[in-house]
């Protein structure tokens, strides 16, 4: 079965670093993804991790350990557009991808 | 602009009724995905095409069809809708459908009335 688990909320202050973690139970799991999800508009991709270890982008890193089914995005010098959804979503077999509920990201001032 | 287009933006039905959503790919991308998200709620999977055929099922309801034109747009078919299904209806391409990221349209949002 597919099951991925990440907080609802979080509230940070601008300029703060934020990690938003992720676990997730997927068979045939091949790939993490992080996307980012303004209200009512499409997710946009951020990140993808295959391999364990940390990947920087700029302002956003994502960590992979697949022995431990984890991951976490960090967002580095947060601006108020950061605000938003973040999904962790894990890829597995062919073609699928499981998306999480998502965690709702609110940045104050 | 992701270069997934969707329309209509906003539609609004009465319970009952049908309609179809129409997605263009992005340009070379073979693969056309459908997701419905509920208020509040993640991303469903509804049907992935590839290259014209059907690759994968998710849960996706008998009332619900789609199908994948040799011009590799898609159209998304509800139909006998019911209040449960006012939702946002994504549809995302990818160039293999072998499960990489993708590309999302920016949505239709389906009000049932």
């Amino acid at each position: 079965g597919q099951n991925i688990d990440q907080p609802t909320e979080m509230t940070a202050t601008e300029g703060a670093i934020v990690q938003i973690n992720c676990t997730y139970q997927t068979s045939g799991f091949n790939g993490l993804f992080w996307y980012q999800q303004h209200a009512g508009e499409a997710p946009t991709f951020l990140s993808y991790n295959v391999l364990d270890g940390l990947e920087e982008k700029g302002r956003f890193s994502s960590f992979l350990s697949r022995s431990k089914g984890y991951s976490y995005l960090l967002l580095k010098e947060l601006q108020m557009k950061d605000s938003a959804s973040y999904l962790c979503v894990a890829g597995a077999g062919s073609y699928q991808l499981t998306f999480g509920k998502g965690t709702k990201l609110s940045v104050i001032p | 602009d992701s270069g997934v287009t969707q329309t209509p933006k906003h539609l609004i039905t009465a319970t009952g009724q049908r309609v179809t959503l129409r997605c263009s790919p992005r340009s070379g991308d073979l693969s056309v995905y459908w997701y419905q998200q509920s208020l509040d709620q993640g991303l469903q999977f509804l049907i992935q095409y590839y290259n014209g055929e059907e690759r994968a099922k998710g849960n996706i309801l008998e009332r619900f069809s789609a199908q994948q034109f040799p011009d590799l747009h898609s159209e998304l078919n509800l139909s006998s809708l019911e209040l449960g299904d006012s939702a946002l209806y994504f549809c995302a391409s990818s160039v293999d459908g072998q499960g990489g990221g993708y590309t999302f349209g920016s949505g239709t949002r389906l009000t049932v009335v």
